[in-house]
C-alpha cells in the first residue's frame, strides 16, 4: 500500500500560478495514472486532469498535470488564478490492494 | 447527458439498516463501474468501492469490506450503498461517480447523500 501527500493548503493571488504536490510514499509515481479532481464547497469533485496529463473536454487550458519521478511526485499546476478557482482539490491514483488512493487534499485560497 | 442521481439525505440511528441509491441516466449503465466514495465532515475523499453492473463484479477498500454492501440493478439502471446496522462513525457524505475501467478516472460524479446518524 502507498499513500499520496498532499500539502493542506496553498494560496495566490488573481492572475498568478500554483502548484499543487502530490507525493507516492512507495513505489513509483510513473506506474500507476494519477487523476486530479476539484472540489468547490458544497458541490461534489468534478475531473480536471486524468491519466496525468489529459484534460477532460470543457476544462480551461490553465489546469495542467504533469509527474516527476525524481520527486514522485505529481503536481497539479493552475495559471491565471481566478476567484473561481477556490476549492479543494484531490489527486488519485492506484494501488494494487486498495486499488483507488486519494490524496489528502488541498485547500486553495485565492487571495 | 451523462447523469447519476443520488437519493435524498438520510437521518437514522444507530443500528439501524440503510440503503442509498445512485441512478445513472444518458449512457449505457450496464458497461461502466460505479463508485462510491466517502467524505466524512470536513475531511478528504475516501474510496469505499466500485461495482460492474453488468455482471456484478465488486471490489471493496479494505477499510470497509465488510461494514457496507454494495450492489446494483441494471434493470432499473440502479446501483446501491447498504448498510445493516449504522454507526455514528458512519455519518458522511456519500458520493457515487462512473468509472469506465477498474483504473480509470471518476467521472461524472452524483450530488452526493448525507447520511447522519445519531441517537
Amino acid at each position: 500500500n502507498f499513500m499520496l501527500t498532499q500539502p493542506h493548503s496553498v494560496s495566490g493571488s488573481p492572475g498568478k500560478t500554483i502548484t499543487i504536490s502530490c507525493t507516492r510514499s512507495s513505489g513509483s509515481i510513473a506506474s500507476n495514472y494519477v487523476q486530479w479532481y476539484q472540489q468547490r464547497p458544497g458541490s461534489s469533485p468534478t475531473t480536471l486532469i486524468f491519466e496525468d496529463t489529459h484534460r477532460p473536454s470543457g476544462v480551461p487550458h490553465r489546469f495542467s498535470g504533469s509527474i516527476d519521478s525524481s520527486s514522485n511526485s505529481a503536481s497539479l499546476t493552475i495559471s491565471g488564478l481566478k476567484t473561481e478557482d477556490e476549492a479543494d482539490y484531490y489527486c488519485q491514483s492506484y494501488d494494487s490492494s486498495t486499488l483507488w488512493v486519494f490524496g489528502g487534499g488541498t485547500k486553495l485560497t485565492v487571495l | 447527458e451523462v447523469q447519476l442521481v443520488q437519493s435524498g439525505a438520510e437521518v437514522k440511528k444507530p443500528g439501524e439498516s440503510l440503503k442509498i441509491s445512485c441512478k445513472g441516466s444518458g449512457y449505457s449503465f450496464n458497461t461502466y463501474w460505479i463508485g462510491w466514495v466517502r467524505q466524512m465532515p470536513g475531511k478528504g475523499l475516501e474510496w469505499m468501492g466500485i461495482i460492474y453492473p453488468d455482471d456484478s463484479d465488486i471490489r471493496y477498500s479494505p477499510s470497509v469490506q465488510g461494514q457496507v454492501t454494495i450492489s446494483a440493478d441494471k434493470s432499473i439502471n440502479t446501483a446501491y450503498l447498504h448498510w445493516s446496522s449504522l454507526k455514528a462513525s458512519d455519518t458522511a457524505m456519500y458520493f457515487c461517480a462512473r468509472a469506465d475501467g477498474i483504473r480509470s478516472w471518476f467521472d461524472p460524479w452524483g450530488q452526493g447523500t448525507l447520511v447522519t446518524v445519531s441517537s
